[in-house]
Order: C-alpha cells, then sequence, then structure tokens
C-alpha cells in the first residue's frame, strides 16, 4: 500500500522567511512519481513540482526547491524568501505502478504573515 | 478558459436525495480522474477513465457512488441516496499522458453538503 506523511499541519512564517515542507512516503514499488500540489484558498489544486524515483537530482526553480532522499523516503519541498501569496496548503502526492492514481498526503497549511 | 471545468460549484441536498456531478476535462486529455476531499484532509482518490472506459472503481466508497463517461469527454459523478457523511468537496482532474509521471491538472470542485 501506498502511504504519504505530512507532519506539519500547520507553519506560520513572516514574510521574506524560507520555509520547508516535510513529506515522508511509503511504497513498495521502485518506480514511482513524487508531486507537490499548491491549493490556495480558492480551492483549485495547482500543480508545483514532480520527480520520479530514479532522479535524485535537487533542483531549484525560482523560489521554489526540493530535496528529494530515496534512503529516508523524504520529498521536502523549500519555499526562499516566502511572500504572503505563498499562503495556501501544500499536499505532496505520490503516484507508483500499483496504480494510475495520486496518493495525497494530509497537507500542510502555510500562513505567511507580513 | 481551456481548463477543466465542474458543474455546479456548490450542490446542498436533503438526506437521502441523488445528486450528480459533471467535469469537463482539457479537451485532448485521454485520462479523467475523480477525487474526494472532505475538510482538512488530502484529496482521496475515487476512479478513474481512460477515454471512456473506466479503469479503476474499487475505491469508490460504496455501490452509491457510480461515475462515467459516456463518450470519452466529460464524466459524470451520481451519488444516491446521499448521506451526511457524503458532504465534501468533490474534485476532477484529467491528464494526457500514458506515463504516471504527467500531473494531473484539477477542476475548481463542486462542494457537496447534505442536510
Amino acid at each position: 500500500a501506498q502511504k504519504v506523511t505530512q507532519a506539519q499541519t500547520e507553519i506560520s512564517v513572516v514574510e521574506k522567511e524560507d520555509v520547508t515542507l516535510d513529506c515522508v512516503y511509503e511504497t513498495r514499488d521502485t518506480t514511482y512519481y513524487l508531486f507537490w500540489y499548491k491549493q490556495p484558498p480558492s480551492g483549485e489544486l495547482v500543480f508545483l513540482i514532480r520527480r520520479n524515483s530514479f532522479d535524485e537530482q535537487n533542483e531549484i526553480s525560482g523560489r521554489y526547491s526540493w530535496n528529494f532522499q530515496k534512503s529516508t523516503s523524504s520529498f521536502n519541498f523549500t519555499i526562499t524568501a516566502s511572500q504572503v501569496v505563498d499562503s495556501a496548503v501544500y499536499f505532496c502526492a505520490l503516484n507508483t505502478n500499483a496504480g494510475n492514481m495520486l496518493t495525497f498526503g494530509g497537507g500542510t497549511r502555510l500562513m505567511v504573515k507580513p | 478558459d481551456t481548463g477543466v471545468s465542474q458543474d455546479p460549484r456548490h450542490k446542498i441536498t436533503k438526506r437521502g436525495q441523488n445528486v450528480t456531478f459533471r467535469c469537463d476535462p482539457i479537451s485532448e486529455h485521454n485520462r479523467l480522474y475523480w477525487y474526494r476531499q472532505t475538510l482538512g484532509q488530502g484529496p482521496e482518490f475515487l476512479t478513474y477513465f481512460q477515454n471512456e472506459a473506466q479503469l479503476e472503481k474499487s475505491r469508490l466508497l460504496s455501490d452509491r457512488f457510480s461515475a462515467e463517461r459516456p463518450k470519452g469527454s466529460f464524466s459524470t459523478l451520481e451519488i444516491q441516496r446521499t448521506e451526511q457523511g457524503d458532504s465534501a468537496m468533490y474534485l476532477c482532474a484529467s491528464s494526457l499522458a500514458w506515463d504516471r509521471s504527467d500531473e494531473q491538472f484539477f477542476g475548481p470542485g463542486t462542494r457537496l453538503t447534505v442536510l
């Protein structure tokens, strides 16, 4: 079975601070894909980033970066120089060969205060 | 706008009534997914279609739930004899590729309230 755990239910930071959102996943599959989605107050889930299980290279895309470590089954997401508009619920998700559905974590609510 | 659309955006119904939701995916997308999201939780997968074929439906919550995608374009999700526990946001998503690596694009959701 697949499982995604986001231990941080809520994080509050002040604008311009860096913030890291944690994600730990469980799967027996050797091929899988990890995603981060953002859900702003409007409710629509927005795709942010994706990583496959064969590529542990960490990358930076603008103010977003991610740290994928297979050894610890973690896929953490960092926002640099946070902005008020980053306030949202962030979901980590997993897709494996066991099925074609996304398994989501419980989400982390990020509040960025001015 | 060429994103995923869902109708209605909000639905209030009385317990025991049937409800039907519609999802229109991005036009060239061959896969369509339904998820349910309850308050404070992540979305939970329900079912998905590849073109008009429903390839996974074991995750539908009960036999009161059914989904169709008759011509491989829009889809409907029906809940019969609604219960208060069915109150949730119902999300639709679509994707293009045959590859699980491709992102799913989500619609705005239909919020169901069962009184």
